[in-house]
């Protein structure tokens, strides 16, 4: 029972290329997020997900667009990298929405130059 | 929408004594209230929540009281150990299925 795990780890980008991160988790959890992490702004939500084939705006979503075509699976896309990007990354799981505990991945850490 | 502050932003203690971190929420309907810990390089992971029916919760050496009138709820830890040192999220329910964060509170426990 691997949990939640995001691909990759770390990345480096040039402004203006694009990339995928990844995040699967076995647990059968219907809602998904993608979180975003800067010094001390704690977690930003960027995007969210209540089943398979749902997607939902967070408080912070410009810039990234996301896809939950499996269950397990939730994929945050950045179509056009910007410095401002820069940060570390969290997905998280949950059973119960908002209601229940959230459960991270280990995170992904994004350098755009 | 939900906002949440969080206070203090650093707290330093000696091992061995109580540290307390406090935050507060904007929405009154709001009912479930977690804790998440975050060491180091690490991912962040809960370690108590409470829900709006109680007012207080405790797990050995954690607790947490939750005051829905005055809209704030504060985590509480004694006896504090050098592995209490991480940062601290409170969180609170925001529109949607989703939470929202408080800024965290960096606690080191000095020995």
């Amino acid at each position: 029972n691997a949990g939640v795990t995001q691909t990759p780890k770390f990345r480096v980008l040039k402004t203006g290329q694009s990339m995928t991160l990844l995040c699967a988790q076995d647990m059968n959890h219907e809602y998904m997020y993608w979180y975003r992490q800067d010094p001390g702004m704690g977690l930003r939500l960027i995007h969210y997900s209540v089943g398979e084939g749902t997607t939902a705006k967070g408080e912070v979503p410009d810039g990234y667009n996301v896809s939950r075509l499996k269950k397990q699976n939730f994929l945050l896309g950045l179509e056009s990298a910007a410095p401002s990007q820069t940060s570390v990354y969290f997905c998280a799981s949950s059973y119960r929405g908002i209601g229940g505990e959230l459960f991270f991945g280990e995170g992904s850490r994004l350098t755009v130059l | 929408g939900e906002n949440v502050e969080q206070h203090p932003s650093t707290l330093s203690v000696q091992e061995g004594d109580s540290a307390v971190i406090k935050c507060t929420y904007s929405d009154s309907a709001s009912n479930y209230f977690p804790w998440y810990k975050q060491e180091l390089g690490k991912r962040p992971q809960l370690i108590i929540d409470i829900r709006s029916n109680v007012g207080e919760k405790k797990d050995q050496r954690i607790a947490v009281t939750l005051n829905k009138t005055a809209k704030h709820f504060s985590l509480h830890i004694t006896e504090t150990q050098p592995e209490d040192s991480a940062v601290y999220f409170c969180a609170a329910p925001g529109y949607g299925q989703n939470f929202v964060f408080g800024p965290g509170t960096r606690l080191s426990v000095l020995p």
